[in-house]
């Protein structure tokens, strides 16, 4: 599975857009991009995934880019409750056997 | 609502003794659960896959008579942590699959504290 880089922190003003990048420079065709999160101290929750069409969903939209090098993850009103390390992960789809490798992530710090 | 279970929520124990810790699926009958480690200020790592009536599969370097899952019913995965130690202290994690590859539902973790 390809490797991702994110931005290792980010801060938000509570209400504003947060949107946080990943870069997947060396993603394959039938990779797709998986967004979790992890609120401190609780397991990952899943937020929304892609191919190469943009995405929305009631938690957030994910936006790819034509060559699908890279992606944002929109937030698109930050809260206090958004605070958490962001994920963003790169998997076939179709593999009923692939795992999912967590980087580093960023952390999003939404602030009052 | 949660769709998997996790107890419990944290465990103190001496170091040589074993704990187990109980992964439960809320919502559906899950054939593959999966089971992570997560240290202080790291991301999660994958520990093993366990599979409901068969072996369970180890990621290298986790070992798999320290680190015992049983997945005997399609609701319930056991990992139980055998003569623990103090550097076994961690956040473990499991989650069930879904329907969608890479679409994992994770439990709220269980803290061990190893002392």
């Amino acid at each position: 599975d390809a490797k991702t880089t994110q931005p290792p922190s980010m801060d938000c003003a509570e209400g504003r857009a947060a949107n946080l990048p990943c870069n997947h420079s060396t993603i394959s065709g039938n990779e797709y991009v998986y967004w979790y999160r992890q609120i401190h101290s609780q397991g990952p929750q899943y937020i929304i995934h892609g191919l190469k069409n943009n995405e929305t969903n009631e938690m957030a939209s994910l936006i790819i880019t034509e060559d699908r090098k890279s992606s944002t993850l929109i937030l698109p009103h930050a809260t206090l409750r958004d605070t958490a390390v962001y994920y963003c992960i790169v998997r076939v789809a179709g593999s009923s056997t692939g795992k999912l490798i967590f980087g580093q992530g960023t952390t999003l710090q939404v602030k009052p | 609502g949660a769709v998997v279970s996790q107890h419990p929520s944290r465990v103190i124990c001496k170091s040589g003794t074993s704990v187990k810790i109980e992964c439960r699926s809320l919502d559906f009958q899950a054939t593959t659960m999966f089971w992570y480690r997560q240290f202080p200020k790291q991301s999660l790592m994958l520990m093993a896959t366990s599979n409901e009536g068969s072996k369970a599969t180890y990621e290298q370097g986790v070992e798999k008579d320290k680190f015992l899952i049983n997945h005997a019913s399609l609701t319930l995965s056991t990992l139980t942590v055998t003569s623990a130690h103090p550097e076994d202290s961690s956040f473990y994690i499991c989650s069930r699959a879904s329907g969608t590859p890479g679409l994992e539902f994770f439990g709220p973790g269980t803290r061990l504290t190893v002392l």
